[in-house]
């Protein structure tokens, strides 16, 4: 079946703008998380859903920072007055329920630059 | 929280050698260990992983060693192809639960030279 995916896959912000980021997971995936991937690190956890309820959002670095699944399927990252330190690539990840390791299956992200 | 260090950060081995590649974690609650590739431009992709009860784990030329007690994990590639050249993650799942988030390490670059 059809995988995570995520759009766009670019975007360009001038600084100050606001931007929105949308993840649609596997269908059926209960679990969906976002990271944010600087260039050349390792993904860092920003937010978790579990349906529509968000569970942990220990990682959101400002409140410029806000996500929601509404209807516990796509979710949206919103980043409001976009600055350049927010350029990076962010992924979403969804998990099956029922996966007893859950395994994260990742989108291809969207890379965000802030100009 | 959980934070997990990741050696070397680059790799460059010829082809056939092996490659491997170390994880240590701080959390000893932790209890799942994957481990990911990700192409240039690409989404990191599960290769091979671990649970906490289980000491070693094996698929073809890839194996994952976990010791709990020292907190550390490694990957271990045989017989290694250009196809292998890529950026390696290993993550720990925190908080005890089966839907936890992941704590990736640095990453490791490694190129397979043919």
């Amino acid at each position: 079946g059809a995988g995570v995916s995520q759009s766009p896959r670019y975007k360009v912000a001038k600084r100050g703008q606001d931007v929105a980021l949308r993840c649609d997971p596997i269908s059926g995936h209960v679990s969906l998380f976002w990271y944010q991937q600087a260039l050349g690190q390792g993904p860092e956890f920003l937010t978790y859903f579990q349906n529509e309820a968000q569970l942990d959002k220990s990682g959101l670095p400002s409140d410029r920072f806000f996500a929601e699944r509404p209807e516990g399927s796509v979710s949206t990252l919103k980043i409001q007055r976009t600055q350049q330190e927010d350029s990076a690539v962010y992924l979403c990840a969804s998990t099956q329920r029922t996966s007893p390791t859950g395994e994260q299956y990742f989108g291809p992200g969207t890379r965000l630059t802030v100009t | 929280g959980e934070n997990v260090e990741q050696h070397p950060s680059t790799l460059s081995v010829q082809e056939g050698d092996s490659a491997v590649i170390k994880c240590t974690y701080s959390d000893s609650a932790s209890n799942y260990f994957p481990w990911y590739k990700q192409e240039l431009g690409k989404r990191p992709q599960l290769i091979i992983d671990i649970r906490s009860n289980v000491g070693e784990k094996k698929d073809q030329r890839i194996a994952v060693t976990l010791n709990k007690t020292a907190k550390h994990f490694s990957l271990h590639i045989t017989e290694t192809q250009p196809e292998d050249s890529a950026v390696y993650f290993c993550a720990a799942r925190t908080g005890g639960t089966s839907y936890g988030k992941l704590t990736f390490g640095q990453g490791t670059i490694l190129t397979v030279h043919p």
